[in-house]
Protein backbone atom coordinates (compact mmCIF):
# COMPACT_ATOMS: atom_id res chain seq x y z
CA UNK A 1 0.00 0.00 0.00
CA UNK A 2 1.22 3.34 -0.63
CA UNK A 3 1.95 5.17 2.18
CA UNK A 4 1.56 9.09 2.87
CA UNK A 5 2.95 10.95 -0.18
CA UNK A 6 4.65 14.62 -0.53
CA UNK A 7 6.32 16.83 -3.24
CA UNK A 8 8.26 18.25 -3.70
CA UNK A 9 10.91 16.31 -1.96
CA UNK A 10 13.15 19.37 -2.04
CA UNK A 11 12.71 22.83 -2.76
CA UNK A 12 15.16 25.96 -2.93
CA UNK A 13 13.32 28.74 -3.47
CA UNK A 14 14.26 33.12 -3.36
CA UNK A 15 13.32 35.27 -0.45
CA UNK A 16 9.87 36.53 -1.23
CA UNK A 17 8.76 33.36 -3.87
CA UNK A 18 5.88 31.84 -3.43
CA UNK A 19 6.05 28.02 -2.48
CA UNK A 20 3.37 25.35 -1.98
CA UNK A 21 4.33 21.75 -0.63
CA UNK A 22 1.98 19.18 -1.62
CA UNK A 23 0.69 16.18 0.39
CA UNK A 24 -1.76 13.18 -0.57
CA UNK A 25 -2.42 10.80 2.49
CA UNK A 26 -3.20 7.42 3.09
CA UNK A 27 -6.35 5.89 0.88
CA UNK A 28 -9.09 5.57 3.26
CA UNK A 29 -7.67 8.06 6.00
CA UNK A 30 -9.84 11.16 6.91
CA UNK A 31 -6.92 13.06 9.59
CA UNK A 32 -4.19 15.32 7.91
CA UNK A 33 -1.40 16.92 9.48
CA UNK A 34 1.20 19.13 9.06
CA UNK A 35 4.70 19.24 10.98
CA UNK A 36 7.53 21.49 10.54
CA UNK A 37 10.51 20.39 11.57
CA UNK A 38 13.71 22.89 12.79
CA UNK A 39 17.04 22.47 14.80
CA UNK A 40 15.56 25.23 17.00
CA UNK A 41 12.31 23.90 17.92
CA UNK A 42 11.81 20.17 16.89
CA UNK A 43 8.86 19.02 15.23
CA UNK A 44 5.96 21.50 15.21
CA UNK A 45 2.38 20.44 14.43
CA UNK A 46 0.92 23.55 12.48
CA UNK A 47 -2.23 22.68 11.25
CA UNK A 48 -4.87 19.47 11.09
CA UNK A 49 -7.74 18.68 9.42
CA UNK A 50 -10.68 16.14 10.22
CA UNK A 51 -12.61 14.85 7.00
CA UNK A 52 -11.19 18.14 5.15
CA UNK A 53 -12.03 20.45 7.33
CA UNK A 54 -9.10 22.50 9.48
CA UNK A 55 -9.32 21.73 13.18
CA UNK A 56 -6.83 23.55 15.19
CA UNK A 57 -4.46 25.71 13.44
CA UNK A 58 -2.84 27.52 16.36
CA UNK A 59 0.28 26.22 15.12
CA UNK A 60 0.71 28.20 12.62
CA UNK A 61 3.21 30.50 12.33
CA UNK A 62 1.76 33.75 10.68
CA UNK A 63 -0.22 34.85 7.97
CA UNK A 64 2.04 34.00 5.32
CA UNK A 65 1.53 30.43 5.68
CA UNK A 66 -1.92 29.20 4.46
CA UNK A 67 -3.03 25.40 4.30
CA UNK A 68 -6.19 23.77 2.40
CA UNK A 69 -7.77 20.15 1.81
CA UNK A 70 -10.00 20.39 -1.12
CA UNK A 71 -10.62 16.86 -1.07
CA UNK A 72 -9.85 13.61 0.86
CA UNK A 73 -7.12 12.81 -1.05
CA UNK A 74 -5.07 16.03 -1.49
CA UNK A 75 -3.65 18.75 0.87
CA UNK A 76 -1.36 21.72 0.58
CA UNK A 77 0.55 23.97 2.77
CA UNK A 78 1.29 27.59 1.16
CA UNK A 79 3.94 30.06 2.25
CA UNK A 80 3.65 33.43 0.71
CA UNK A 81 6.46 34.88 0.61
CA UNK A 82 8.58 32.92 1.93
CA UNK A 83 11.17 33.73 4.12
CA UNK A 84 14.70 32.17 5.01
CA UNK A 85 13.46 31.31 8.28
CA UNK A 86 10.75 28.91 6.99
CA UNK A 87 13.44 26.65 6.13
CA UNK A 88 12.76 23.69 7.27
CA UNK A 89 11.35 20.18 6.70
CA UNK A 90 7.64 20.44 6.39
CA UNK A 91 5.78 16.85 6.82
CA UNK A 92 2.64 15.68 6.45
CA UNK A 93 0.88 12.68 8.41
CA UNK A 94 -2.32 11.07 7.82
CA UNK A 95 -4.29 8.83 10.26
CA UNK A 96 -8.11 7.38 10.16
CA UNK A 97 -9.65 9.52 12.77
CA UNK A 98 -10.96 6.80 14.93
CA UNK A 99 -7.63 5.75 15.32
CA UNK A 100 -6.02 9.12 16.07
CA UNK A 101 -8.72 9.46 18.13
CA UNK A 102 -8.19 6.61 20.17
CA UNK A 103 -4.63 6.06 19.41
CA UNK A 104 -2.63 8.92 17.49
CA UNK A 105 -0.96 6.44 15.39
CA UNK A 106 0.30 8.64 12.59
CA UNK A 107 1.31 7.90 9.34
CA UNK A 108 4.46 10.30 8.05
CA UNK A 109 5.31 11.13 5.08
CA UNK A 110 8.98 11.41 3.66
CA UNK A 111 8.90 15.35 4.31
CA UNK A 112 9.78 18.69 2.23
CA UNK A 113 12.95 20.26 2.79
CA UNK A 114 12.41 23.72 1.66
CA UNK A 115 15.32 26.00 1.64
CA UNK A 116 14.69 29.55 0.97
CA UNK A 117 17.43 31.88 -0.18
CA UNK B 1 -0.50 22.44 28.83
CA UNK B 2 0.89 19.53 27.41
CA UNK B 3 4.69 19.27 27.14
CA UNK B 4 7.23 16.68 26.51
CA UNK B 5 10.78 17.28 27.30
CA UNK B 6 13.10 15.15 26.38
CA UNK B 7 16.34 16.26 28.04
CA UNK B 8 18.85 14.59 26.46
CA UNK B 9 19.88 16.56 23.45
CA UNK B 10 23.12 13.80 22.15
CA UNK B 11 23.84 10.64 23.16
CA UNK B 12 27.02 8.70 21.73
CA UNK B 13 27.98 5.02 22.91
CA UNK B 14 29.72 1.76 21.05
CA UNK B 15 27.67 -0.87 19.76
CA UNK B 16 26.87 -3.17 22.11
CA UNK B 17 26.50 -1.11 24.94
CA UNK B 18 22.91 -0.67 26.18
CA UNK B 19 21.16 3.02 26.31
CA UNK B 20 18.27 4.13 27.99
CA UNK B 21 16.60 7.72 26.10
CA UNK B 22 14.60 9.60 29.35
CA UNK B 23 11.08 11.38 28.37
CA UNK B 24 9.01 13.04 30.76
CA UNK B 25 5.84 14.81 30.05
CA UNK B 26 3.31 16.84 31.62
CA UNK B 27 -0.44 16.96 31.14
CA UNK B 28 -3.55 17.28 32.99
CA UNK B 29 -5.29 14.54 31.02
CA UNK B 30 -6.27 11.50 32.53
CA UNK B 31 -6.38 9.62 28.92
CA UNK B 32 -3.50 10.17 26.64
CA UNK B 33 -0.72 8.06 24.77
CA UNK B 34 2.81 8.36 24.51
CA UNK B 35 4.54 7.38 21.77
CA UNK B 36 8.05 7.20 20.58
CA UNK B 37 9.23 7.67 16.80
CA UNK B 38 12.49 7.09 15.06
CA UNK B 39 13.85 9.17 12.57
CA UNK B 40 16.80 7.80 11.03
CA UNK B 41 19.33 9.80 8.29
CA UNK B 42 17.24 9.50 5.53
CA UNK B 43 14.61 11.84 7.15
CA UNK B 44 11.11 9.70 7.44
CA UNK B 45 9.52 9.15 11.02
CA UNK B 46 8.94 5.96 12.04
CA UNK B 47 6.20 4.89 14.62
CA UNK B 48 8.18 2.12 17.16
CA UNK B 49 5.71 2.40 20.32
CA UNK B 50 2.40 3.20 21.17
CA UNK B 51 1.20 3.40 25.13
CA UNK B 52 -2.08 4.50 26.99
CA UNK B 53 -2.19 6.34 30.24
CA UNK B 54 -4.21 3.29 31.67
CA UNK B 55 -1.22 0.57 30.65
CA UNK B 56 1.96 0.89 32.83
CA UNK B 57 3.31 -2.58 32.08
CA UNK B 58 6.81 -2.24 30.78
CA UNK B 59 6.81 -3.41 27.06
CA UNK B 60 9.68 -5.38 25.38
CA UNK B 61 10.43 -5.83 21.99
CA UNK B 62 13.14 -8.02 20.80
CA UNK B 63 16.67 -5.12 21.92
CA UNK B 64 13.79 -2.62 22.79
CA UNK B 65 12.14 -1.98 25.85
CA UNK B 66 9.91 0.64 27.50
CA UNK B 67 9.37 1.53 31.23
CA UNK B 68 6.14 3.41 31.76
CA UNK B 69 6.01 5.27 35.02
CA UNK B 70 2.62 7.63 35.58
CA UNK B 71 4.05 8.62 39.03
CA UNK B 72 6.96 10.23 37.45
CA UNK B 73 5.56 10.97 34.18
CA UNK B 74 7.80 9.09 32.39
CA UNK B 75 8.40 7.26 29.60
CA UNK B 76 11.76 5.84 29.15
CA UNK B 77 13.30 3.88 25.89
CA UNK B 78 16.01 1.50 26.79
CA UNK B 79 17.81 -0.36 23.78
CA UNK B 80 20.17 -3.39 24.75
CA UNK B 81 23.25 -4.51 23.17
CA UNK B 82 22.84 -0.88 20.78
CA UNK B 83 23.92 -1.58 17.06
CA UNK B 84 25.22 0.90 14.05
CA UNK B 85 21.92 0.86 12.71
CA UNK B 86 20.14 2.36 15.73
CA UNK B 87 21.86 5.81 15.18
CA UNK B 88 18.77 7.94 14.25
CA UNK B 89 16.96 11.03 16.48
CA UNK B 90 14.19 9.67 18.56
CA UNK B 91 11.36 11.67 19.30
CA UNK B 92 8.81 10.54 22.12
CA UNK B 93 5.14 11.95 21.87
CA UNK B 94 1.93 12.80 23.55
CA UNK B 95 -1.22 12.99 22.46
CA UNK B 96 -3.99 14.05 24.18
CA UNK B 97 -6.48 16.06 21.56
CA UNK B 98 -3.25 16.20 19.46
CA UNK B 99 0.03 14.61 18.87
CA UNK B 100 3.07 16.74 20.44
CA UNK B 101 6.71 16.42 20.54
CA UNK B 102 9.84 16.73 22.02
CA UNK B 103 12.57 17.78 20.86
CA UNK B 104 14.46 14.61 20.03
CA UNK B 105 17.64 12.70 21.17
CA UNK B 106 19.94 12.17 18.69
CA UNK B 107 22.01 9.00 19.42
CA UNK B 108 25.10 7.50 17.39
CA UNK B 109 26.06 4.32 18.13
CA UNK B 110 29.90 3.55 16.89
CA UNK B 111 31.36 0.43 16.21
Amino acid sequence: DAGVIQSPRHEVTEMGQEVTLRCKPISGHNSLFWYRQTMMRGLELLIYFNNNVPIDDSGMPEDRFSAKMPNASFSTLKIQPSEPRDSAVYFCASSHLFDYSNTGELFFGEGSRLTVL
Amino acid sequence: AQKVTQAQTEISVVEKEDVTLDCVYETRDTTYYLFWYKQPPSGELVFLIRRNSFDEQNEISGRYSWNFQKSTSSFNFTITASQVVDSAVYFCALNTDKLIFGTGTRLQVFP
